[in-house]
Order: structure tokens, then C-alpha cells, then sequence
């Protein structure tokens, strides 16, 4: 993951709406891919994951994008609610065979 | 089950002093790791094991031990505390050789050094 400081970026949506979030990794040989939820004050949790030769996979209420060729990982959230706000993470393996987290980003949602 | 559980939840310390933050998990893991959390910075691996008796270390493993005597437990011991390791510290673990490589977390320590 990159740091972006001791701001994390953030997106503002009305419940309701659709939440896609973003992610970028850097390593082309990653072959596993995983978002975790971290409300305040909690240890993250899984939310899904999805390996390199998938390029979408969904959950309840969430799907996951892969896009291998400009290593861009994506997550949806239909129908967002309140209870969706917290920090989002994306992790991928990258050359080790060990989880590399992204910085996050703040899921905010206006009621 | 419990899941992951650590102790303490809050813990100040001075410079120097030394300390130990309890990790345990009752669902039968091989893989134990620990990360600490820092505003802006993500989780960064500090110290893992693959099973009783193998530990090795992680991105950001100095000033820290660790030993894995038992499948459930993994302790992490802060030899000589420092300002810089201020930090909120979370325990996970995972099966191994599923393919999924999902971890489960505790619910963090706190810790500040003054």
C-alpha cells in the first residue's frame, strides 16, 4: 500500500445509494485479493476475497472487481447503509505469500 | 468459541519498560500473525507463525519477540518500549492450505508509550 498520511481518503454516499470503492496494488504477481471492513474501535473483518483468475466475484449486498491489467481492485456495496460506515481495506498477497493492506478508505453514509 | 482474544486493551508504558501483549485463538489455526496499526499507514505485519515452534518475522519486526510454544497462543513481547511503537496492535490467525488466505483478528491493543 501507498500512505496517503494521516488522512484517509474518504467517500460520502446517501444511504441507499451504490459505494464503490478503490483500490490500486503493485504487485503483478499477486494472485489473491481481499477487503476488510474495520469499524471504530474493532478489529477489521472479512468481507470477500477473490484470486487472480476471477476478475469479479459477489457476496451478499457486495462484489469485487479485478482488473489484472491496470492491477486495480474494486468494491461494490448495493443498497448502502448506515450501518456500512467504517474503514475499508484492501489487502493482496503480493510477492511473499503475506497479506499487504492498503491504507483504507473511510466509508461515510449520510442518512 | 472465543475466536481471537487479546489482552490487555489499553496499556501506557514508559520508555524502557518492557511488556507482553497476550494473543490466544480456540479455532485451531496454524497461522498466527501480528500487526500493528498506525493512522494512515494500513496494517503492517510484524511477526508470524506457521505453527508451534516456527516463527519468522514480518515488515516491521524490530524491537519485538515473539515465540509460538502452543497451536493457541502467540505472544508478542515489547523488549524496550519506545515512543515510536505507540500504536493500536491486532492478533489474527488462519488455517493454512485452504487456498483462502482470510484472516480472522482480535480486537486490538492500544498501547502508548510516553
Amino acid at each position: 500500500g501507498e500512505s496517503v498520511g494521516l488522512h484517509l481518503p474518504t467517500l460520502s454516499v446517501q444511504e441507499g445509494d451504490n459505494s464503490i470503492i478503490n483500490c490500486a496494488y503493485s504487485n503483478s504477481a499477486s494472485d489473491y485479493f481481499i477487503w476488510y471492513k474495520q469499524e471504530s474501535g474493532k478489529g477489521p473483518q472479512f468481507i470477500i476475497d477473490i484470486r487472480s483468475n476471477m476478475d469479479k466475484r459477489q457476496g451478499q449486498r457486495v462484489t469485487v472487481l479485478l482488473n489484472k491489467t491496470v492491477k486495480h481492485l474494486s468494491l461494490q456495496i448495493a443498497a448502502t447503509q448506515p450501518g456500512d460506515s467504517a474503514v475499508y481495506f484492501c489487502a493482496d498477497t503480493g510477492a511473499t505469500n503475506k497479506l499487504i493492506f492498503g491504507t483504507g478508505t473511510l466509508l461515510a453514509v449520510q442518512p | 468459541n472465543a475466536g481471537v482474544t487479546q489482552t490487555p486493551k489499553f496499556q501506557v508504558l514508559k520508555t524502557g519498560q518492557s511488556m507482553t501483549l497476550q494473543c490466544a485463538q480456540d479455532m485451531n489455526h496454524e497461522y498466527m500473525s501480528w500487526y500493528r496499526q498506525d493512522p494512515g499507514m494500513g496494517l503492517r505485519l510484524i511477526h508470524y507463525s506457521v505453527g508451534a515452534g516456527i516463527t519468522d518475522q514480518g515488515e516491521v519486526p524490530n524491537g519485538y519477540n515473539v515465540s509460538r510454544s502452543t497451536t493457541e497462543d502467540f505472544p508478542l513481547r515489547l523488549l524496550s518500549a519506545a515512543p515510536s511503537q505507540t500504536s493500536v496492535y491486532f492478533c489474527a490467525s488462519s488455517l493454512v492450505g485452504t487456498g483462502s488466505y482470510e484472516q480472522y483478528f482480535g480486537p486490538g491493543t492500544r498501547l502508548t508509550v510516553t
